[in-house]
């Protein structure tokens, strides 16, 4: 069965330094990878996804995620990091091997917290 | 409508009463999700309908939880004699098409307050 981990229930993190918040997978077959935020008292927003090609994806409001497949792993980063990206970050994963069906299944969350 | 609407987005229920949530997809939207979110809580998978396919319904916690899917399109999620543990943020998703590679949009939710 599919699954994700997101490590860590919170990141603190400095404004202007560089964020990490980490996700690992567990597949049959290819995955496809996708991070979301949610926003306080906000439904969830899309913010970039992996399918095939360049390993580094860049997504909204200057994000990107890495996917390294040896560490089934698909963490997202961020440069230089803002107040306003304090939220709840959500990474998610479906597949589409072996007949089973498509759905979409996330982490636990990570709350982002940046500091000024 | 241009996104994912979900009603009503607030519901306080005494113990034991039905509850039903709607959800209207993104017109043309073939692929329709609900999941739980608790307080503290990560997304819950409950169900998933795809297309004309039977949907997927593993994630349904009891069979007090039931979903249906009317002309491809509106969906109603029923709580059947809720219970205390069932309050939650309720959300709806949809995407474009049953390929893998499309994400989900979400609506703001439906707040279920049991008490």
């Amino acid at each position: 069965a599919q699954s994700v981990a997101q490590p860590e229930d919170q990141v603190n993190v400095a404004e202007g330094n560089p964020l990490t918040v980490k996700c690992t997978y567990s597949v049959s077959g290819n995955p496809y990878l996708f991070w979301y935020v949610q926003y306080p008292n906000r439904g969830l927003q899309f913010l970039l996804k992996y399918i095939t090609g360049d390993n580094l994806v860049k997504g909204s409001y200057g994000f990107e995620a890495e996917f390294n497949k040896s560490q089934t792993s698909f963490h997202l980063k961020k440069p230089s990091a803002l107040v306003s990206d304090s939220a709840l970050y959500f990474c998610a994963v479906r597949t589409n091997y072996g007949g089973a069906t498509n759905k979409l299944i996330f982490g636990t969350g990570t709350l982002l917290a940046v500091q000024p | 409508g241009a996104g994912v609407s979900q009603s009503p987005s607030n519901k306080v229920t005494e113990k034991g009463k039905d509850v039903e949530l709607r959800c209207d997809p993104i017109s043309g939207h073939t692929a329709l999700y609900w999941y739980r979110q608790s307080l503290g809580q990560g997304l819950e998978f409950l169900i998933y309908f795809q297309g004309n396919s039977a949907p997927d319904k593993s994630g349904l916690p009891s069979d007090r939880f039931s979903a249906e899917r009317t002309g491809g399109s509106v969906s109603t999620l029923t709580i059947q004699r809720t219970q205390q543990e069932d309050s939650a943020v309720y959300l709806c998703a949809s995407s474009p098409q049953t390929g893998t590679n499309t994400e989900a949009f979400f609506g703001q939710g439906t707040r279920l307050t049991v008490v």
